[in-house]
């Protein structure tokens, strides 16, 4: 099993649509995470920090549930730059170990 | 930009080859962590570089290797190629600061081995 796994898609939605994206982690000793977007060919980008409490930037929310070592990625009223794929990535705590799952591809259609 | 640059962009070799890709670090960024993605594959953790030491390994074998210098930029070195070492390889860098531990990544370097 994999330390980090994530919906394998691909998502392909109508622009203005809601879609959620679906990970869970093994290592219960993780302490951060993140979204990252990689469009192709490209490197990946940070797209927002997940909190405990839940964290919202504009049309994205990122929730995390510890107990159930589950991250979860809202993005509301899609845009066709939203297209690209979704990497929900965590950081192990030592070392800086960065962990990534194998990404959610995103195809947002006019 | 995140300021992470890489060369080369892309790069060939044939199988037994030895290679070595470059990473330079965004000014003020002490850690440099190398990834290798496969195609359709989240990046893999391969090693991180922090004040010259290496500070963390991945599940890779000892051909491969890497530098950190006193700029921080870094070198991954890669023995005796396989078809399967064929990937994008990614360098991040950061400063794990207590509470602060974003990576930002370089364009990559697309290696190619035949």
């Amino acid at each position: 099993r994999k330390e980090v796994e994530q919906d394998p898609g691909p998502f392909n939605v109508p622009e203005g649509a809601t879609v959620a994206f679906n990970c869970t982690y093994s290592n219960s000793a993780s302490q951060s995470f993140f979204w990252y977007r990689q469009d192709c060919r490209k490197e990946p980008k940070l797209l927002m920090s997940v909190y405990s409490s839940g964290n919202e930037d504009g049309r994205f929310t990122a929730q995390l549930n510890r107990a159930s070592q589950y991250i979860s990625l809202l993005i509301r009223d899609s845009k066709l730059s939203d297209s690209a794929t979704y990497l929900c990535v965590v950081n192990r705590g030592n070392n800086n170990d960065m962990r990534f799952g194998a990404g959610t591809r995103l195809t947002v259609k006019p | 930009e995140t300021g992470v640059t890489q060369s080369p962009t892309h790069l060939i070799k044939t199988r037994g080859q030895q290679v070595t890709l470059r990473c330079s670090s965004q000014s003020g960024h002490n850690t440099v962590s190398w990834y290798q993605q496969a195609l359709g594959q989240g990046p893999q953790f391969i090693f991180q570089y922090y004040r010259e030491e290496e500070n963390g390994r991945g599940n890779f074998p000892p051909r491969f290797s890497g530098l950190q210098f006193p700029n921080y930029s870094s070198e991954l070195n890669v023995n005796a190629l396989e078809l399967d070492d064929s990937a994008l390889y990614l360098c991040a860098s950061s400063v794990p600061l207590a509470g602060e531990d974003t990576q930002y990544f370089g364009p990559g370097t697309r290696l190619t081995v035949l």
